[in-house]
């Protein structure tokens, strides 16, 4: 079954860190691109990161640029976001998502997303 | 960053109606568009991709189009379903950045 799960979520104190993982299982995930994208409850979407196939290349937020660091390990078909110096506005549920790339329009879009999982930032 | 405008913010639709959501980019992306869809506690799930290729599986009742800066989301004929919340992302350029969202509620 092609599926992302996420997982690694909770409650956190201000300043702390917190390790998610995505595990990806039904395709072939050393092919593709993936990011993570969040949601704070009750708000929009938030692009936070994005990671090459090869993990040669990788982007981040403004929001997130120097205390998150996005990884991958192709072995293991994984995908995680360490944080750091976590704020209460990071409160978010938080998506992995596999970007797939369409020749025919030579764009991208997100075409595989995880249910997600929830961190909470409070003291 | 490229900032996304879409509106309206809330839409109440009957079903049955036509309604439509525009997005509007703050610089030229081309068509790189994207329109997701969002039921309460789920993920989003991709409809529309680039500006108005429909993804496999999605109903011929949404269409998207537009190019440059203004795109828009139609759905033709509103079904309970549909009854969501809606967002438009660029991925034409990181930091992506989705609109703010649109939720269409019953009449």
């Amino acid at each position: 079954q092609v599926q992302l799960v996420e997982s690694g979520g909770g409650l956190v104190k201000p300043g702390g860190s917190l390790r998610l993982s995505c595990a990806a299982s039904g395709f072939t995930f050393s092919d593709f691109y993936m990011n993570w994208i969040r949601q704070a409850p009750g708000k929009g979407l938030e692009w936070v990161s994005y990671i090459s196939s090869s993990g040669g290349s990788i982007y981040y937020g403004d929001s997130v640029k120097g205390r998150f660091t996005i990884s991958r390990d192709n072995a293991k078909n994984s995908l995680y976001l360490q944080m750091s110096s976590l704020r209460a506005e990071d409160t978010a549920m938080y998506f992995c998502a596999r970007r797939r790339y369409d020749s025919g329009s030579d764009t991208y879009y997100f075409d595989l997303w995880g249910q997600g999982t929830l961190v909470t930032v409070s003291s | 960053a490229i900032q996304m405008t879409q509106s309206p913010s809330s839409l109440s639709a009957s079903v049955g109606d036509r309604v439509t959501i525009t997005c509007r980019a703050s610089q030229g992306i081309r068509n790189d568009l994207g329109w997701y869809q969002q039921e309460p506690g789920k993920a989003p799930k991709l409809l529309i991709y680039a500006a108005s290729s429909l993804q496999s599986g999605v109903p011929l009742r949404f269409s998207g189009s537009g190019s440059g800066t203004d795109f828009t989301l139609t759905i033709s004929s509103l079904q309970p379903e549909d009854f969501a919340t809606y967002y438009c992302l660029q991925d034409y350029t990181y930091p992506y950045t989705f609109g703010q969202g649109t939720k269409l509620e019953i009449k």
